[in-house]
This record gives structure tokens, C-alpha cells and sequence, in this order.
């Protein structure tokens, strides 16, 4: 079965302990990106990757890092995490043919991330 | 820079009847439109893709149309179930890098 699968779904920690949160596609995705989604604010971008040690920045960044070693994998790390970053964190992957072609996105089922 | 709107940001409607959704974006310059939607508490699910070429596409009962150079998208929902109720996101990209997302409507089918 075609997914986007994440871990962990729920986690509650405290400030300032290192955390990483795991994404794992099984569709040849070049394209994964992570989101995270706050009430009022909608989804936001925090960083995507084009390919295999290819990643940049999105809309939010300031806290997070990423890594993108294998095509299949696109961990979410949280090195010193702070309240603010409690949120509803998504993964996403799809085909990148070409810049004017984006394929469909597909989502994970979400990461509950609450930092005390 | 892209924006995109959806309203209303909730709807409800009774068991039955068809309705309509709505996105709007500022910038025409889009390569195409997806349409998602949200169950509480889980993950977005993809229902529609138009490509900036094509006019509306159609899934079942879902019918999405694109008017790129009014900024406009909409989707149908024929005969609406109380399954139906969900969020739903519309979002538009521009290159594969980001889709930039409406904040949703969220709509309820009563029974």
C-alpha cells in the first residue's frame, strides 16, 4: 500500500530535550516536505527536499533541521524544543518530473508534538 | 506573494442536498490546484488535482473546476452524506518546491 508513514504519532516532552521525528515514503517520491499546522494559522511549510541531500527552507525553519540521506526518509529534528513548538506536525511526499509538472501530494497521518 | 482564501470557513447543510466550496487565489500563475480533505485529528487526504491546463476534473460524487484567470476553483459535492463531513483545504502550487494552503472550510452534513 502506497503511504506516507510517520513516528512518533503522539509525543510529549520537555523543553530543550532533542527530539526527531521519522517520515518514510514507499512511493519513489523525489519531492518531501514537512508542515506543521496551528489553529488560525493554517499549514505552514517549515522544509522541503527536492532529492537526496537536496533541502531548503520553507516558511518556518527557525528550530528545526532536516536530512535527507536516503530518498525514502525525511526525519524532522528538534534540537533544543520549546513550547511554541507544540503542533500538529505533517509529512508529505510526490513525484518531482518537473517544476511545471507537480505531481499529487500525499500526507502523512500526522505528528501530535506538545513541548512542556 | 500567493494567498488563498476559502470561504465560507464553515458550512452546514442538511443530509442530501448538493453544495459548493470554495478557493480563490491572488496570483493566476499557478501550475496547478489540489483539493484535500481533513477528518479531525488526522491527515490530509488528497481528493482532486487540476493542472493548470485543464478546466475541472471529477471523482465520484467531487467535481472540482479551475478558472485560473479569475483566481477561482470550486468543488462540487453531489448528494452529500454525513461521511461528507470533514475540512476542506484547497492549495495551489506554483514550481514543486511549496503549496501554499487556504485555512479551510469546515463542513457538516446533518443526518
Amino acid at each position: 500500500e502506497a503511504q506516507v508513514t510517520q513516528n512518533p504519532r503522539y509525543l510529549i516532552t520537555v523543553t530543550g530535550k532533542k527530539l526527531t521525528v521519522t517520515c518514510s515514503q514507499n512511493m519513489n517520491h523525489e519531492y518531501m516536505s514537512w508542515y506543521r499546522q496551528d489553529p488560525g494559522l493554517g499549514l505552514r511549510q517549515i522544509y522541503y527536499s527536492m532529492n537526496v541531500e537536496v533541502t531548503d527552507k520553507g516558511d518556518v525553519p527557525e528550530g528545526y533541521k532536516v536530512s535527507r540521506k536516503e530518498k525514502r526518509n525525511f526525519p524532522l529534528i528538534l534540537e533544543s524544543p520549546s513550547p511554541n513548538q507544540t503542533s500538529l506536525y505533517f509529512c508529505a511526499s510526490r513525484f518531482f518530473r518537473s517544476s511545471r509538472a507537480p505531481g499529487e501530494l500525499f500526507f502523512g497521518e500526522g505528528s501530535r508534538l506538545t513541548v512542556l | 506573494k500567493q494567498e488563498v482564501t476559502q470561504i465560507p470557513a464553515a458550512l452546514s447543510v442538511p443530509e442530501g442536498e448538493n453544495l459548493v466550496l470554495n478557493c480563490s487565489f491572488t496570483d493566476s500563475a499557478i501550475y496547478n490546484l489540489q483539493w484535500f480533505r481533513q477528518d479531525p485529528g488526522k491527515g490530509l487526504t488528497s481528493l482532486l488535482l487540476i493542472q493548470s491546463s485543464q478546466r475541472e476534473q471529477t471523482s465520484g460524487r467531487l467535481n472540482a473546476s479551475l478558472d485560473k484567470s479569475s483566481g477561482r476553483s470550486t468543488l462540487y459535492i453531489a448528494a452529500s452524506q454525513p461521511g461528507d463531513s470533514a475540512t476542506y483545504l484547497c492549495a495551489v502550487s506554483r514550481g514543486a518546491q511549496k503549496l501554499v494552503f487556504g485555512q479551510g472550510t469546515r463542513l457538516t452534513i446533518n443526518p
